[in-house]
């Protein structure tokens, strides 16, 4: 597995704002995948990271509000913008590696934002 | 219907109890499948990856049946510690995971 580190842990924040949340990997990975889980909700797929490109999103969710950097095989930001109570929720990254003779993925601790 | 479905239970069991969940999957090109762990306020743990010929890892047991489009996870002499929401999660190809809402599983002295 690798050490997946996130900041912040937890904000609260007004709506309008926006909030860059980031995500450290202990060792150089492909893959890195945001997660948003709402209350009560599973985990839903926000975006690819793809270093050298821009993310790849997934239906539902746009650039516009969820910017994504990726500048390098260790690091990602997702930026929540404009914010609104909606966008209350956990927000996850994620890496792709081995697990066991499958290729999975392995959680960072997430940040919890809360929007007022 | 859903992509991956789960009862979201809670199970309420002793412990030293036998317990056993499934969820069943949508996407017949699903390609690989795991059971993850998710604790109150945690982020989600990988447990166990789940084969076609089934596999054992201490006392979790996970089964697959592609036929039938459903995971098992077994978890035997139940212990206080396993008390956590169980995902079941399917991988259908390009590295994306699918993943299921949980079972809540409350295991009591």
């Amino acid at each position: 597995s690798a050490v997946i580190s996130q900041k912040p842990s937890r904000d609260i924040c007004q709506r309008g704002t926006s909030l860059t949340i980031q995500c450290q990997v202990d060792s150089q990975v492909t893959m890195m995948f945001w997660y948003r889980q709402q209350p009560g909700q599973s985990l839903t797929l926000i975006a690819t990271a793809n270093q050298g490109s821009e993310a790849t999103y997934e239906s539902g969710f746009v650039i516009d509000k969820f910017p994504i950097s990726r500048p390098n095989l260790t690091f990602s930001t997702l930026t929540v913008s404009n914010m609104s109570p909606e966008d209350s929720s956990i927000y996850l990254c994620s890496v792709g590696l081995a697990g066991g003779l499958q290729e999975t993925q392995y959680f960072g601790p997430g940040t919890r934002l809360l929007v007022l | 219907r859903k992509e991956v479905e789960q009862d979201p239970g809670p199970f309420n069991v002793p412990e030293g109890a036998t317990v056993a969940f499934n969820c069943t999957y949508s996407n017949s090109a699903s390609q690989s499948f795991f059971w993850y762990r998710q604790d109150c306020r945690k982020e989600p743990k990988l447990l166990m990856s789940v084969y076609s010929s089934g596999n054992e890892d201490g006392r979790f047991t996970a089964q697959l049946n592609r036929a039938s489009q459903y995971i098992s996870l077994l978890i035997r002499d139940s212990k206080l510690s396993d008390s956590a929401t169980y995902l079941c999660v399917v991988n259908a190809g390009y590295s994306t995971l699918t993943f299921g809402k949980g079972t809540m599983l409350l295991v009591s002295p």
